[in-house]
């Protein structure tokens, strides 16, 4: 299968912690980005993350690339209810067609 | 900023007949366009590259004669499921990068629609 991994499949924190998922792929990449989905909705993106950067920050969201490793984490810190939802890399190898890993369905109970 | 629509955001249909979902660039041309699928609880699959002009492609596995593919104009792919069965019941997604010529620039998806087929 082309699809990236993503873990942990699912992660339920209490508000206010920290959040973080893992996401690795197979093959070389021009960007990765992640992105949420709500239950039944269609995707938000969140960050982008090109292959010669490192880190990402945007808000309460950081992301880390190690192309080395073919991986990347989202970190989502004080987490709030409303950030219950499932999240999705997807990765770019420079064709716009996109492989979207597996996903972390995230729960943060208030 | 750059929309992509679809339509209809959800349809029933019954077991044997096909339906059409479009998918529209909004404010910017797109030669591109993806179409994804995504079961329950699943991730997306990429189904198919629209292309403007030409013939779509299709990935490994996927039916051609089962999704048909048209890229009308420049704003505007559609996709029909033909003959559609349960098994189709689904979440079609589509997305358009708004520039080609440059890697710098993200896609945009559509909002999805919800295949049910009974």
């Amino acid at each position: 299968s082309q699809q990236g991994e993503e873990d942990p499949q699912a992660l339920s924190i209490q508000e206010g912690e920290n959040a973080t998922m893992n996401c690795s792929y197979k093959t070389s990449i021009n960007n990765l980005q992640w992105y949420r989905q709500n239950s039944g909705r269609g995707l938000v993106h969140l960050i982008l993350i090109r292959s010669n950067e490192r880190e990402k920050h945007s808000g309460r969201l950081r992301v880390t690339l190690d192309t080395s490793k073919k991986s990347s984490s989202l970190l989502i810190t004080a987490s709030r209810a409303a950030d219950t939802a499932s999240y999705f890399c997807a990765t770019d190898s420079g064709t716009y067609k996109y492989i979207f890993g597996t996903g972390t369905r995230l729960k943060v109970l208030a | 900023g750059a929309v992509v629509s679809q339509h209809p955001s959800w349809v029933i249909c019954k077991s044997g007949t096909s339906v059409k979902i479009e998918c529209r660039s909004l404010d910017f041309q797109a030669t591109t366009m993806f179409w994804y699928r995504q079961f329950p609880k699943q991730s997306l699959m990429l189904m198919a590259t629209s292309n403007e002009g030409s013939k779509a492609t299709y990935e490994q596995g996927v039916e051609k004669d089962k999704f048909l593919i048209n890229h009308a104009s420049l704003t505007l792919s559609t996709l029909t499921v033909t003959s559609a069965h349960p098994e189709d019941s689904s979440f079609y997604i589509c997305s358009a990068p708004r520039d080609l010529a440059t890697s710098t620039d993200t896609q945009y998806f559509g909002p999805g629609t919800r295949l049910t087929v009974l």
